[in-house]
Parts: structure tokens; sequence; C-alpha cells
């Protein structure tokens, strides 16, 4: 499975877009591009899924370019709620059902 | 509906002891999977059941076992436990048969600490 790196933390206040880039260098052709959030003593929750180009839903988006070696989360208008960790994943579900975690990233949102 | 139901929340228990931790599905979802998280080693992949039956293993001694019933619930059990063995366990559960990487949801996990 593909490796993934991304920024150990990051900080925002209120209201402001939060922009958070995973590096893939190695992404396999059939490889997806998957995001998952976790509050403190809770399990991950399924944020964003991606293949190429953009995908975009109630909670976020995430931005592919063509190289598919990086994706970008975005996060609109945070608030104090969207604190949390959010791990970037990438592979695909060929009979290796394991979800590889990453260290991921904390955001913590100011007021 | 329901989601992924984790039992018992919280649980203490001494190095030596052996303990069960239960985990019950989305309804129909087939397969069943475990991770360990600590804040030192992150969250690891433990095993994964589908129909009754182990797929796929994590790195982590034969201490760690589990199994799954016919209704797709799973237990998983750690057997002499040692302190390192304190953690957020997760149950993750997700439908068969569809190509894309994600539909896994995860249950609040079982805080097991080692004492």
């Amino acid at each position: 499975l593909a490796k993934t790196t991304q920024p150990i933390s990051m900080d925002s206040y209120e209201g402001q877009e939060v922009n958070i880039t995973c590096s893939h260098n190695n992404i396999a052709t059939n490889d997806y591009i998957t995001w998952y959030q976790q509050f403190p003593s809770q399990g991950p929750r399924f944020i964003i899924q991606g293949y190429k180009t953009k995908v975009t839903n109630e909670v976020a988006s995430l931005f592919i370019p063509a190289d598919r070696k990086s994706s970008t989360l975005s996060l609109p208008r945070v608030s104090l709620s969207d604190t949390a960790v959010y791990y970037c994943l990438v592979g695909n579900d060929t009979g290796r059902r394991a979800l590889t975690f990453g260290s991921g990233t904390r955001l913590q949102v100011q007021p | 509906k329901a989601g992924v139901t984790q039992t018992p929340r919280y649980l203490i228990k001494t190095r030596g002891q052996q303990v069960t931790l239960s985990c019950s599905p989305i309804s129909g979802h087939r397969s069943v999977s475990w991770y360990q998280q600590t804040p030192g080693q992150g969250l690891q992949f433990l095993f994964e059941y589908f129909s009754e039956t182990q797929r796929n293993k994590g790195n982590f001694p034969g201490r760690f076992s589990g199994r799954q019933f016919s209704n797709s619930r799973s237990e998983m059990n750690v057997s002499t436990l040692e302190l390192g063995d304190s953690a957020l366990y997760l149950c993750a559960s997700s439908l068969e048969a569809h190509r894309e990487y994600y539909g896994y949801t995860f249950g609040s996990g079982t805080r097991l600490t080692v004492v």
C-alpha cells in the first residue's frame, strides 16, 4: 500500500478555509485516496474519497492533481467542532481490506 | 440505522489476565475488522473477518485472536495481558463486494487499561 505523508499539525480559526495536503508519491494506478476524521476516543469517520480531479460533498472537497502524487482536503469555513485528527489513506479494495493509517494531521481550530 | 456497536466501552484488567471484546456490525455488513490505537503506534490493523473466516491478519502476536459468528458479530480476545496492550480497540464494518476503497464504519471503541 502506498505510503502517505501529511503535516503533523495545523492551526486555524473559526470561519477560515483549511487545506490539508497529503503526499503519496508511489500511488498505484488503481488506488483511491480516502480521508477519515477522528475525534478523541472515537473511531475514525469517513469524510471523502476520490480518484482524480475534484470531488465535493457536503462536508469537504478533495483536490487531486493529474499526476495523483498528492491530494488536498479542503474544509470550508471550519468551526470549533472540526478540531480533530485527519488521516489520508491510499489504497484499493482488491482483497487487502486492511486500512493503513499514517500519523494523521491534528487540526486545532481556535475561536 | 444503528451504527457499529462495541462493548464494553471501558475495561480495566490486570497483567496476565485475558479479555474479550465484542463488536456488532451495521446490519447487512459482513466484514468486520479490528484495529488497535495507541499514542505511540497510532492505528494498527489487527485482523479482518468475513463470513466467519479470518481473511487478513496484521502483525500482532498470537495472544491476539478473534472470531466471527454467523450473524456477523465479532469478538476479539487478548490472552496474558501485558501493560503495552493498553489501547483503544476499534472495530470497523463494511459491505462486501465493492471495489472502492471506502465504506468502513468504525465503532467508538473499547478503551482497555491494563494495570
